[in-house]
């Protein structure tokens, strides 16, 4: 597609329950980024795919966050059990694997979720 | 360890005035540095980088940013502010291997007429 999309764009989910979010790369884009924006931060690192390869997780919160990209296009990033503290936009991005523009993530649009 | 600070939570400009975002940046090792822009419940948009070479960078939409190395800052700057300008601003610093982002706090531009 023309940019990254995501969805839902918008999540309200109650205390407890499990949710899945959506990314869909830049198409050829092999890298893939999940990050969380708290009200009122920058962004914050989860973790990183190479194609299906999960190459650093360092940024996810707790085990209730996992997330899988199986065929190294689109991946999902769920939530278990979400905490009110879990509320955030999640961003999603994407980078060229070269060319001139190998070094720039390109962001979707982000999930926001509201735990109750 | 790497940091980005933005000092100002805030900046308000009038229109046609110059503006500048403040950032300023810690790392190990060379820095790869970002702009990005957010508007309201819309994701982050790529400005501009410093990677290597000129340390005046241009980028999209009439801004500009300067790298200096001395002062450990990369200040993004525009000549004649829009209010279309007004949005949230962010710095980001990038390791080597372009992988994980760490980014500034962010900073409200506010551009009025």
């Amino acid at each position: 597609g023309a940019g990254v999309s995501q969805s839902p764009r918008y999540k309200v989910a109650k205390r407890g329950q499990d949710v899945a979010l959506r990314c869909d790369p830049i198409s050829g884009h092999v890298s893939l980024f999940w990050y969380q924006q708290a009200l009122g931060q920058g962004p914050e690192f989860l973790t990183y795919f190479q194609n299906e390869a999960q190459l650093d997780k360092s940024g996810l919160p707790s085990d209730r966050f996992f997330a899988e990209r199986p065929e190294g296009s689109v991946s999902t990033l769920k939530i278990q059990r979400t905490q009110q503290e879990d509320s955030a936009v999640y961003l999603c991005a994407s980078r060229s694997p070269s060319g001139p523009t190998q070094e720039t993530q390109y962001f979707g649009p982000g999930t926001r979720l509201l735990v109750l | 360890a790497q940091s980005v600070a933005q000092p100002e939570d805030q900046v308000n400009v009038a229109e046609g005035n110059p503006l500048t975002v403040k950032c300023t940046y810690s790392v190990s090792g060379n820095p790869y540095l970002f702009w990005y822009v957010q508007y309201p419940n819309r994701g982050l948009q790529f400005l501009l980088k410093y990677i290597t070479g000129d340390n005046l960078v241009k980028g999209s939409y009439g801004f500009e940013a300067e790298f200096n190395k001395s002062q450990t800052s990369f200040h993004l700057k525009k000549p004649s502010a829009l209010v279309s300008d007004s949005a949230l601003y962010f710095c980001a610093l990038i390791p080597g291997d372009f992988n994980k982002f760490y980014f500034g706090s962010g900073t409200k531009l506010n551009v009025k007429p």
